[in-house]
């Protein structure tokens, strides 16, 4: 069965600070594999996603995420944080063929100003 | 472009109540789905349309949730009899069927059984 771990419930880091999320993923095949943010009363909004080719992959505001075959990885990185980067950040896996998504359970990023 | 409405944006009701939600998609988006998503989760998938066909339902779904899309624009979301495990976040999302993996997220109805 698909599923998908984010080992880090909640991180607080420096505005300024690099930043990285972990995901890990369960899946039979190759997976398509996506990061959304979540900022409060908002909807979920599509930061980057992961189909094939590169396995560095660059998405919105910034945000960059690599896929790692042998790790089972998607891991989450930003060089510089900014205070609007506070958010909930949820990974996902889903079949390439299917609609059934598996998310995450998200991690909270907290920004120090 | 609007985005993804979702409406109310938050429910109360008693235990035992009917309540429906509604969802309107970005318009020239055939595929809408439903998702739940409780405290401190992820959202689980519920169930998706392509224009008016309900195509695939999780066995999260049960007897007591019906969704329509009669149209095949707007969609509801019932659920009969309330209980206070049906308390969460329900979102709705709609594609393209071209490009179903980017799915775009309204801002969800919250809804709490008392």
């Amino acid at each position: 069965a698909q599923s998908v771990t984010q080992p880090d419930i909640h991180i607080t880091v420096s505005e300024g600070a690099s930043l990285e999320l972990r995901c890990n993923y369960s899946y039979g095949a190759t997976p398509y594999l996506f990061w959304y943010v979540q900022s409060p009363g908002q909807g979920l909004q599509l930061l980057l996603k992961y189909f094939s080719g590169d396995t560095l992959v660059q998405g919105i505001k910034g945000f960059e995420a690599e896929f790692k075959r042998s790790q089972s990885s998607f891991n989450l990185r930003k060089p510089s944080v900014h205070w609007s980067d506070a958010a909930e950040y949820f990974c996902a896996v889903g079949p390439p063929y299917g609609q059934n998504f598996v998310f995450g359970p998200g991690t909270r990023l907290s920004v120090l100003p | 472009d609007t985005g993804v409405s979702q409406n109310p944006r938050h429910k109360i009701t008693k235990r035992g109540q009917n309540v429906t939600f509604r969802c309107d998609p970005i318009s020239e988006h055939n595929r809408l789905y439903w998702y739940r998503q409780t405290l401190g989760q992820g959202p689980e998938f519920l169930t998706y349309f392509q224009n008016e066909a309900q195509l695939e339902k999780s066995r999260l779904l049960s007897d007591r949730f019906s969704a329509e899309r009669p149209k095949g624009s707007f969609s509801t979301l019932e659920i009969q009899r309330t209980e206070q495990g049906d308390s969460a976040m329900y979102l709705c999302a709609s594609s393209l069927a071209a490009h179903y993996n980017e799915q775009f997220f309204g801002p969800g109805t919250r809804l709490t059984v008392l």
